[in-house]
């Protein structure tokens, strides 16, 4: 079964500088696609990025950006000029691209991001 | 295009009691998934509708039960509450056959059980 692993329980930053958040899952599927979701304070789960497996750019949005290591199996999420705004638990997820389910999507258990000002 | 839509907000019961979500998902989504999220457990996988058909279901009791009506809207009823139901129900809609299924998710329930 696929597993997603968030080593880091908490992190902070200072406001204006870069922190990395990391993710490693598990697979033996070769099609899949792994998502970074922000949940701030409101609750509200919130796309950060996206990337597909089988391409080998890794994605960015704006500030975001991540490192997609196919063969180690990691997913880690770079976010530079942090923002007061950034502060929130960050969720990396992982969907099967064979059967596209709900059932079969993964979260690890999250990685809280403080911003310093 | 709004997104998606969750009521109620908030809600309390106390035990015993039943409740009713209601999920509205994007314009255009067909795709409906329902997560329940505690502290202890993260986010735990309940349902998942397409086209008014149940696609899958988690490992959750029989007293944990959902629908999905044509207009792709969708609800989820919890039966005999428990206290262990206390916890914020997430709601996600999908476009199935989108390059990624991305899910957007709503803002969520926050059930609170007495």
């Amino acid at each position: 079964a696929q597993t997603v692993t968030q080593s880091q329980p908490e992190m902070s930053v200072q406001e204006a500088e870069t922190v990395t958040l990391s993710c490693t899952y598990d697979t033996s599927e070769s099609d899949y696609y792994l998502f970074w979701y922000k949940q701030p304070p409101s609750r509200q789960m919130i796309l950060v990025i996206r990337q597909e497996a089988y391409k080998q750019q890794n994605a960015t949005e704006n500030r975001f950006s991540v490192n997609f290591q196919k063969a180690a199996k990691s997913f880690s999420l770079k976010i530079s000029d942090s923002q007061l705004g950034d502060a929130a638990m960050y969720f990396c997820a992982y969907r099967s691209g064979l059967t596209r389910s709900a059932h079969d999507m993964r979260f690890g258990a999250g990685t809280r991001l403080t911003v310093k000002p | 295009k709004a997104g998606v839509t969750q009521t109620p907000r908030y809600l309390i019961k106390t035990r015993g009691q039943q409740v009713t979500l209601s999920c509205s998902p994007i314009s255009g989504h067909r795709s409906v998934s329902w997560y329940q999220q505690t502290p202890g457990q993260g986010l735990q996988f309940l349902f998942e509708y397409f086209s008014e058909t149940q696609r899958n279901k988690g490992n959750f009791p029989g007293r944990f039960s959902g629908r999905q009506f044509s207009n792709s809207r969708s609800e989820m009823n919890v039966s005999t509450l428990e206290l262990g139901d206390s916890a914020l129900y997430l709601c996600a809609s999908s476009f199935p056959g989108a390059s990624t299924d991305t899910q957007y998710f709503g803002p969520g329930t926050r059930l609170t059980v007495l």
